[in-house]
């Protein structure tokens, strides 16, 4: 029973350079959400996808940060042109289908993205 | 958008004592979820309440779901060393059919430090 993976777990970027973060959620979890986590501070919510659609993107950044959930492979947050103010930890977390009752989001370790 | 506001934001006790921690919110959430964080991992879910006015036990830990819908509390009895972690606090309003989905609004996170 293999939890929520990310990888990787660490991840070292200069500036201007693209950033992909990946996730693969539990088994028979269909739906994904990214959160982004500043030092000191609580999750923020950032997209919410299920296979092949996006479902709600409002805590996105307008510009440079994209996500899919093909319907093969992981899901990827994309982040082009980093910039410092990109550093921070990403978690992804993972439910299952709606029709299976009350279903909660398990978390995965998070990927900590450093921009020097 | 939805504000938590979560306190303490940290507290220093000793092997034994009860702790309890609060989460307020300016606008009311159908689902509320209390999670912990060990250093350099993703949030573990601890308890998840969904009707106003619930009490929930999960061993030494008890949560409820406040009256107005506005507000969560967690209490932890006898804390021991393991305890230690930053402990947050997660709100939700999507709730539709009886199934849970949507994204979570996350407080500030209570750090919590237990002298043995």
């Amino acid at each position: 029973n293999a939890g929520v993976m990310q990888n990787p777990r660490h991840l070292v970027r200069r500036r201007g350079q693209e950033a992909r973060l990946r996730c693969s959620p539990m088994k028979g979890h269909s739906h994904v959400y990214w959160y982004r986590q500043l030092p000191e501070e609580g999750l923020k919510f950032m997209v919410y996808l299920q296979k092949e659609n996006i479902i709600d993107e409002s805590g996105m950044p307008k510009e440079r940060f994209s996500a899919e959930f093909p319907k093969e492979g992981p899901s990827i947050l994309r982040i082009q042109q980093v910039v410092r103010g990109d550093s921070a930890a990403y978690f992804c977390a993972s439910s299952p289908p709606r029709a299976t009752g009350y279903n909660e989001q398990f978390f995965g370790p998070g990927t900590r993205l450093t921009v020097l | 958008g939805q504000q938590l506001n979560q306190s303490p934001q940290s507290m220093f006790i000793q092997e034994g004592e009860d702790v309890s921690m609060n989460c307020t919110s300016s606008s009311i959430f159908n689902t509320w979820l209390w999670y912990k964080q060990d250093p350099g991992e993703g949030p573990v879910l601890l308890i998840a309440l969904y009707k106003a006015g619930e009490l929930t036990s999960n061993g030494r830990l008890t949560a409820q779901f406040g009256i107005t819908r506005k507000d969560s509390f967690l209490n932890i009895s006898a804390s021991i060393p393991s305890d230690v972690g930053i402990y947050f606090c997660a709100g939700r309003i999507d709730r539709t059919g009886g199934t849970s989905y949507g994204k979570l609004t996350f407080g500030q996170g209570t750090i919590l430090t237990v002298h043995p």
